[in-house]
Protein backbone atom coordinates (compact mmCIF):
# COMPACT_ATOMS: atom_id res chain seq x y z
CA UNK A 1 0.00 0.00 0.00
CA UNK A 2 1.45 3.38 -0.88
CA UNK A 3 2.66 5.04 1.76
CA UNK A 4 3.44 9.03 2.83
CA UNK A 5 6.17 9.26 5.39
CA UNK A 6 6.87 13.15 6.93
CA UNK A 7 9.30 13.79 9.01
CA UNK A 8 10.26 15.52 11.48
CA UNK A 9 7.31 14.86 13.59
CA UNK A 10 7.48 17.49 15.35
CA UNK A 11 9.20 21.13 15.44
CA UNK A 12 10.11 23.57 17.01
CA UNK A 13 11.21 27.28 15.72
CA UNK A 14 11.29 30.79 16.68
CA UNK A 15 9.20 33.55 15.74
CA UNK A 16 10.80 34.94 12.30
CA UNK A 17 12.66 31.74 11.85
CA UNK A 18 12.42 29.26 8.98
CA UNK A 19 10.61 26.19 9.14
CA UNK A 20 11.55 23.15 6.93
CA UNK A 21 9.08 20.49 6.21
CA UNK A 22 9.57 16.92 4.82
CA UNK A 23 7.87 14.66 2.90
CA UNK A 24 7.92 11.46 0.76
CA UNK A 25 6.39 8.56 -0.74
CA UNK A 26 6.84 5.22 -1.13
CA UNK A 27 5.23 4.45 -4.24
CA UNK A 28 7.04 5.62 -7.75
CA UNK A 29 3.75 5.95 -9.17
CA UNK A 30 3.19 9.37 -7.67
CA UNK A 31 2.97 12.08 -9.99
CA UNK A 32 1.03 15.13 -7.62
CA UNK A 33 1.85 16.33 -3.79
CA UNK A 34 -0.28 18.81 -1.50
CA UNK A 35 0.48 20.20 1.49
CA UNK A 36 -2.18 20.88 3.50
CA UNK A 37 -2.62 22.72 6.89
CA UNK A 38 -4.38 22.02 9.92
CA UNK A 39 -5.10 24.25 13.24
CA UNK A 40 -5.89 22.49 16.38
CA UNK A 41 -9.62 21.74 16.66
CA UNK A 42 -10.25 22.79 13.11
CA UNK A 43 -9.99 20.94 9.70
CA UNK A 44 -7.66 20.58 6.77
CA UNK A 45 -7.26 23.45 4.40
CA UNK A 46 -4.96 22.87 1.57
CA UNK A 47 -1.66 24.94 1.24
CA UNK A 48 -0.06 24.87 -1.73
CA UNK A 49 0.02 21.85 -4.68
CA UNK A 50 2.79 20.83 -6.48
CA UNK A 51 2.92 18.77 -10.03
CA UNK A 52 6.23 19.64 -11.60
CA UNK A 53 9.69 18.97 -10.65
CA UNK A 54 11.43 22.49 -9.28
CA UNK A 55 9.76 25.45 -6.77
CA UNK A 56 6.95 26.87 -6.09
CA UNK A 57 6.63 29.92 -4.26
CA UNK A 58 3.28 31.83 -2.56
CA UNK A 59 4.26 34.49 0.04
CA UNK A 60 6.26 32.88 2.83
CA UNK A 61 5.90 29.44 1.53
CA UNK A 62 7.81 27.98 -0.64
CA UNK A 63 7.36 24.03 -1.49
CA UNK A 64 9.92 22.28 -3.49
CA UNK A 65 9.43 18.87 -5.78
CA UNK A 66 12.11 16.64 -6.90
CA UNK A 67 10.21 13.65 -8.71
CA UNK A 68 13.17 11.30 -9.05
CA UNK A 69 13.22 11.29 -5.41
CA UNK A 70 9.69 11.13 -4.56
CA UNK A 71 10.32 13.62 -2.33
CA UNK A 72 8.76 17.34 -1.30
CA UNK A 73 9.79 20.11 1.25
CA UNK A 74 7.55 22.97 2.36
CA UNK A 75 10.08 25.64 3.90
CA UNK A 76 7.98 28.60 6.44
CA UNK A 77 9.98 32.02 6.53
CA UNK A 78 9.52 34.42 8.76
CA UNK A 79 7.33 32.02 11.06
CA UNK A 80 4.75 33.59 13.18
CA UNK A 81 2.65 32.05 15.87
CA UNK A 82 -0.29 31.86 14.24
CA UNK A 83 1.48 29.16 11.27
CA UNK A 84 2.08 27.14 14.71
CA UNK A 85 -0.52 24.01 13.17
CA UNK A 86 -0.31 20.23 12.36
CA UNK A 87 1.20 19.85 8.29
CA UNK A 88 -0.38 17.34 6.03
CA UNK A 89 1.72 16.04 3.02
CA UNK A 90 -0.41 14.61 0.51
CA UNK A 91 0.37 12.44 -2.93
CA UNK A 92 -1.75 10.88 -5.94
CA UNK A 93 -0.98 8.98 -8.82
CA UNK A 94 -2.02 10.27 -12.27
CA UNK A 95 -4.60 7.14 -12.37
CA UNK A 96 -6.36 8.13 -9.17
CA UNK A 97 -5.65 11.32 -9.24
CA UNK A 98 -8.12 12.66 -7.25
CA UNK A 99 -7.54 10.10 -4.84
CA UNK A 100 -4.89 11.48 -2.27
CA UNK A 101 -3.08 9.36 0.36
CA UNK A 102 -1.79 11.30 3.56
CA UNK A 103 1.38 11.47 5.42
CA UNK A 104 1.34 11.28 9.14
CA UNK A 105 1.60 15.03 9.81
CA UNK A 106 4.40 17.32 11.28
CA UNK A 107 3.26 19.33 14.03
CA UNK A 108 5.24 22.91 13.74
CA UNK A 109 4.92 25.35 16.84
CA UNK A 110 6.51 28.66 16.59
CA UNK A 111 7.38 30.41 19.98
CA UNK A 112 8.21 33.88 20.89
CA UNK B 1 -15.69 29.45 -0.57
CA UNK B 2 -16.46 25.78 -0.73
CA UNK B 3 -18.94 24.47 1.82
CA UNK B 4 -19.09 20.98 3.27
CA UNK B 5 -20.92 20.13 6.46
CA UNK B 6 -21.13 17.73 9.24
CA UNK B 7 -23.81 16.07 11.61
CA UNK B 8 -23.57 15.30 14.24
CA UNK B 9 -20.37 17.31 15.60
CA UNK B 10 -20.10 14.68 18.60
CA UNK B 11 -21.64 11.54 19.11
CA UNK B 12 -21.41 8.99 21.75
CA UNK B 13 -22.52 5.15 20.80
CA UNK B 14 -22.41 1.82 22.16
CA UNK B 15 -20.32 -1.20 21.54
CA UNK B 16 -22.51 -3.13 18.87
CA UNK B 17 -24.89 0.04 17.76
CA UNK B 18 -25.78 1.30 14.47
CA UNK B 19 -24.28 4.67 13.96
CA UNK B 20 -24.64 7.13 10.84
CA UNK B 21 -22.60 10.18 10.24
CA UNK B 22 -23.98 12.82 7.39
CA UNK B 23 -22.14 14.95 5.27
CA UNK B 24 -23.87 17.50 2.92
CA UNK B 25 -21.88 19.51 0.20
CA UNK B 26 -23.32 22.83 -1.36
CA UNK B 27 -20.34 23.09 -3.84
CA UNK B 28 -22.15 20.69 -6.49
CA UNK B 29 -18.65 18.72 -6.76
CA UNK B 30 -18.49 15.17 -8.35
CA UNK B 31 -16.39 13.46 -5.85
CA UNK B 32 -16.81 13.31 -2.02
CA UNK B 33 -14.69 11.72 0.88
CA UNK B 34 -14.72 9.87 4.08
CA UNK B 35 -11.33 10.12 6.52
CA UNK B 36 -10.61 9.25 9.98
CA UNK B 37 -8.00 10.84 11.78
CA UNK B 38 -6.26 9.53 14.41
CA UNK B 39 -2.47 11.10 16.31
CA UNK B 40 -0.03 9.79 14.66
CA UNK B 41 -1.89 8.48 11.02
CA UNK B 42 -2.76 11.56 9.97
CA UNK B 43 -5.97 11.09 7.73
CA UNK B 44 -6.93 7.86 6.41
CA UNK B 45 -10.00 6.86 3.68
CA UNK B 46 -12.49 5.20 4.49
CA UNK B 47 -14.70 5.14 1.75
CA UNK B 48 -15.40 7.85 -1.52
CA UNK B 49 -17.62 8.40 -4.21
CA UNK B 50 -17.65 9.97 -7.73
CA UNK B 51 -21.05 10.77 -8.24
CA UNK B 52 -24.20 9.91 -6.67
CA UNK B 53 -25.24 6.22 -6.51
CA UNK B 54 -21.20 5.10 -6.80
CA UNK B 55 -19.25 4.51 -3.51
CA UNK B 56 -15.46 2.81 -3.73
CA UNK B 57 -14.23 1.37 -0.67
CA UNK B 58 -11.05 3.44 -0.18
CA UNK B 59 -7.85 2.28 2.34
CA UNK B 60 -9.59 1.13 5.51
CA UNK B 61 -12.99 0.27 4.21
CA UNK B 62 -13.30 -2.54 7.03
CA UNK B 63 -16.65 -2.08 9.46
CA UNK B 64 -17.60 0.83 7.81
CA UNK B 65 -20.68 1.13 4.73
CA UNK B 66 -21.12 4.54 2.80
CA UNK B 67 -24.41 5.99 0.80
CA UNK B 68 -24.46 8.78 -1.59
CA UNK B 69 -28.03 9.01 -2.22
CA UNK B 70 -27.41 12.84 -4.67
CA UNK B 71 -24.89 14.72 -5.18
CA UNK B 72 -25.12 16.59 -1.73
CA UNK B 73 -25.16 14.18 0.48
CA UNK B 74 -22.81 11.39 1.43
CA UNK B 75 -23.30 9.19 4.65
CA UNK B 76 -21.16 6.51 6.84
CA UNK B 77 -22.58 3.91 8.31
CA UNK B 78 -21.42 2.24 11.54
CA UNK B 79 -23.52 -1.03 11.07
CA UNK B 80 -22.08 -2.69 14.44
CA UNK B 81 -19.92 0.24 16.13
CA UNK B 82 -16.38 -0.68 18.15
CA UNK B 83 -14.76 1.01 20.37
CA UNK B 84 -11.61 0.82 17.74
CA UNK B 85 -13.79 3.15 15.48
CA UNK B 86 -13.63 5.95 18.19
CA UNK B 87 -11.96 8.73 16.21
CA UNK B 88 -12.80 11.97 14.76
CA UNK B 89 -14.40 11.53 10.77
CA UNK B 90 -13.56 14.46 8.03
CA UNK B 91 -15.91 14.51 5.08
CA UNK B 92 -14.69 16.05 1.87
CA UNK B 93 -15.41 17.20 -1.69
CA UNK B 94 -13.34 17.79 -4.55
CA UNK B 95 -14.39 18.71 -8.46
CA UNK B 96 -12.86 16.01 -11.47
CA UNK B 97 -9.22 16.80 -11.36
CA UNK B 98 -7.25 19.79 -12.91
CA UNK B 99 -4.16 22.16 -11.75
CA UNK B 100 -5.87 23.74 -9.20
CA UNK B 101 -7.56 20.77 -7.75
CA UNK B 102 -8.96 20.97 -3.76
CA UNK B 103 -10.74 18.91 -1.67
CA UNK B 104 -12.62 20.54 0.61
CA UNK B 105 -13.26 19.41 4.35
CA UNK B 106 -16.30 19.48 6.82
CA UNK B 107 -15.92 20.67 10.53
CA UNK B 108 -15.31 16.78 11.50
CA UNK B 109 -17.23 14.74 13.62
CA UNK B 110 -15.99 13.25 16.83
CA UNK B 111 -16.87 9.14 17.88
CA UNK B 112 -16.83 7.63 20.77
CA UNK B 113 -17.93 4.41 20.64
CA UNK B 114 -17.90 3.14 24.77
Amino acid sequence: QQKVQQSPESLIVPEGGMASLNCTSSDRNVDYFWWYRQHSGKSPKMLMSIFSNGEKEEGRFTVHLNKASLHTSLHIRDSQPSDSALYLCAASKASSFSKLVFGQGTSLSVVP
Amino acid sequence: EAAVTQSPRNKVAVTGGKVTLSCNQTNNHNNMYWYRQDTGHGLRLIHYSYGAGSTEKGDIPDGYKASRPSQENFSLILELATPSQTSVYFCASGDAGGSSYEQYFGPGTRLTVL
